[in-house]
């Protein structure tokens, strides 16, 4: 039982470039969301899927884009990368908007130079 | 004023110390208070729910004051293994986007 999983663990990118973090979870949650936690400020909501089939904005989604391919998975993209975007990026799921516990991946350390 | 207000410390505590935080939160309309754990470099963990009631689970006690807007988390009988980065996670009810998390505050705990 692995929880929430976060694929890559680190990543380097060059502006411009573009990349998918994954996440998985195995907890059957309906709700899945997508943070980026940078010094100085609490974890922001960048785009959230209250279920299987929806996503919607979340406070930063301005250079993203989600995909909610089923229950288990919800994806992040960034399709050209920026300066801007060098944080650490947390998957979490959960049973409802944080009404109960929600479960956050590993996180992602993102640099983009 | 930011939704969601922690002092972000560090507060140095020697071994065995009570310590408390607090947090305040400026909608008078939030429903739900959380207190997160983020040990360095690692993802945020539920520490604990915060009720109107208040909330104690061994050494850690969670409370909540509406009339002044604020949670604080108490911590008796410190443990090395309590330092770490305590979030307040603060929740209108008015959906997904209003979910706040505050910066948190840095406990180190000293032998």
């Amino acid at each position: 039982n692995a929880g929430v999983t976060q694929t890559p663990k680190f990543q380097v990118l060059k502006t411009g470039q573009s990349m998918t973090l994954q996440c998985a979870q195995d907890m059957n949650h309906n709700s899945m969301y997508w943070y980026r936690q940078d010094p100085g400020m609490g974890l922001r909501l960048i785009y959230y899927s209250a279920s299987e089939g929806t996503t919607d904005k979340g406070e930063v989604p301005n250079g993203y884009n989600v995909s909610r391919l089923n229950k288990r998975e919800f994806s992040l993209r960034l399709e050209s990368a920026a300066p801007s975007q060098t944080s650490v990026y947390f998957c979490a799921g959960g049973k409802g908007p944080l009404n109960t516990e929600a479960f956050f991946g590993q996180g992602t350390r993102l640099t983009v130079v | 004023r930011k939704e969601v207000e922690q002092d972000p410390g560090p507060f140095n505590v020697p071994e065995g110390a009570t310590v408390a935080f607090n947090c305040t939160y400026s909608n008078s309309a939030s429903q739900s208070f959380f207190w997160y754990r983020q040990d360095c470099r690692k993802e945020p963990k539920l520490l604990m729910s915060v009720y109107s009631s208040g909330n104690e689970d061994g050494r850690f006690t969670a409370q909540l004051n509406r009339a002044s807007q604020y949670i604080s988390l108490l911590i008796r009988d410190s443990k090395l293994s309590d330092s770490a980065t305590y979030l307040c996670v603060v929740n209108t009810g008015r959906g997904y986007q209003k979910v706040t998390f505050g910066i948190g505050t840095k406990l180190q705990v000293i032998p």
